[in-house]
């Protein structure tokens, strides 16, 4: 079946602006999460939503990262006002069970 | 706080020898434990778990580890690399194993392996 799929795959905007990234997760996978990981560095979480609920916040680095999701489907992660050290390959994990999440290919992007 | 330390961020091996991918971590309760594996330019992909239950597990393409709580370790290992075992090798940790609690992950090992 389908995997986790993001879009764009590599993005790269100049300093300020705001970007975008999509995520679709696994069709009838309820919990989502965003991490980020920069070069040379292991993921560091971002957000994560479960259906419904309130998503956790509690990875995002500053208020200029804020993230949506549509339910049970596509979610956006949006960046405003970029900075280099924004820097950073963008990946969504989709879960159903728990604990086992299952990665899309990332977005890399850079700021110029 | 829960933490993983992968030591070595590089590892090179020849085809045909054993590979040992190191994994310690720091957690106040049992664990969840987890490898990953990164082929360029693609997302992660689980190699193999621990949860509870049987301390040596086995995983895909030939890779298994050992949670071993004395040492708080969890190496990866196989005992003959391929060339297509390059890649990049992510270690991670759960304290819950539930919905909601994000992965704490090392900071990788990149294998290479050579012919």
């Amino acid at each position: 079946g389908a995997g986790v799929s993001q879009s764009p795959s590599n993005k790269v905007t100049e300093k300020g602006k705001d970007v975008e990234l999509r995520c679709d997760p696994i069709s009838g996978h309820t919990a989502l999460y965003w991490y980020r990981q920069r070069l040379g560095q292991g993921l560091e979480f971002l957000i994560y939503f479960q259906g419904n609920s309130a998503p956790d916040k509690s990875g995002l680095p500053s208020d200029r990262f804020s993230a949506e999701r549509t339910g049970e489907s596509v979610s956006t992660l949006t960046i405003q006002r970029t900075q280099q050290e924004d820097s950073a390959v963008y990946l969504c994990a989709s879960s159903l069970n728990s604990y086992e999440q299952y990665f899309g290919p990332g977005t890399r992007l850079t700021v110029t | 706080a829960q933490s993983v330390t992968q030591l070595g961020s590089h590892v090179s091996v020849s085809e045909g020898a054993l590979v040992l991918l190191r994994c310690n971590y720091s957690s106040s309760v049992p664990p969840y434990l987890f490898w990953y594996v990164q082929y360029p330019n693609q997302g992660l992909q689980l190699l193999l778990k621990y949860t509870t239950g049987a301390t040596l597990v086995k995983g895909i393409n030939g890779f298994e580890a050992e949670f071993k709580k004395s040492e708080t370790s969890f190496h990866l290992t196989k005992p003959s690399a391929h060339m297509s075992d390059a890649a990049e090798y992510f270690c991670a940790v759960s304290e819950t194993g539930q919905a909601g609690t994000a992965l704490i992950f090392g900071k990788g090992t990149t294998l290479s392996v050579s012919s």
